[in-house]
């Protein structure tokens, strides 16, 4: 399967725990997002990385977000402290750095995350 | 106001019917548009492109309104297959912030 790749799929974690998730993109595409999905919301842009720049962050991250992507290739989101807002989906996505693409992207299949 | 804005619905229809629905976006400077379909509980899974002269996909049709800064989606001869969540989809100009709508609910009744 060459599609993005999220690990893991769920988790659930007492309030206050750190939890870290893990995102493979499709092996050639230069880009990379991270959003969050609650219940009845479309997906909401965290942040995004072009190769190992992270160029923007929403202010939803807030101080206890952090997603890195050191080597352009892989990228992890942790979240520090959660606590029970923190419960969503969330979803990795990538696209190529193209123009042709328009920027499609491509999302995992997602990693839900349960704080209780 | 929240950047890309949908009707939640949910919009029933029976199989067969053609329905439709509108997205409004508000930053006049967005550069590219998409319809992404989401089934429940799975990730969001791109539907089709949007071209400012208007695209087809066998059942769907697609348009863009850039002067009213309005996207359409046009779903002919509805099967059950077709119940989910179709989400608008708008990318800044700059290229790379995708921002999505919250979506709007289908269910196709036999």
């Amino acid at each position: 399967d060459t599609g993005v790749s999220q690990d893991p799929r769920h988790k659930i974690t007492k309030r206050g725990q750190n939890v870290t998730f893990r995102c493979d993109p499709i092996s050639e595409h230069n880009r990379l997002y991270w959003y969050r999905q609650t219940l009845g919301q479309g997906p909401e842009f965290l942040t995004y990385f072009q190769n190992e720049a992270q160029l923007e962050k929403s202010r939803l991250l807030s101080d206890r977000f952090s997603a890195e992507r050191p080597k352009g290739s892989f990228s992890t989101l942790e979240i520090q402290r959660t606590e029970q807002g923190d419960s969503a989906m969330y979803l990795c996505a990538s696209s190529p750095l193209t123009a042709s693409s328009g920027n499609t992207i491509y999302f995992g299949e997602g990693s839900w995350l349960t704080v209780v | 106001r929240k950047e890309v804005e949908q009707d939640p619905g949910p919009f029933n229809v029976p199989e067969g019917a053609t329905v439709a629905f509108n997205c409004t976006y508000s930053n006049s400077a967005s550069q590219s548009f998409f319809w992404y379909r989401q089934d429940c509980r799975k990730e969001p899974k791109l539907l089709m492109s949007v071209y400012s002269s208007g695209n087809e996909d066998g059942r769907f049709t697609a348009q863009l309104n850039r002067a009213s800064q309005y996207i359409s989606l046009l779903i002919r001869d509805s099967k059950l297959s077709d119940s989910a969540t179709y989400l608008c989809v708008v990318n800044r100009a700059g290229g790379f912030k995708t921002i999505f709508g919250a979506g709007t609910r289908l269910f196709v009744k036999a």
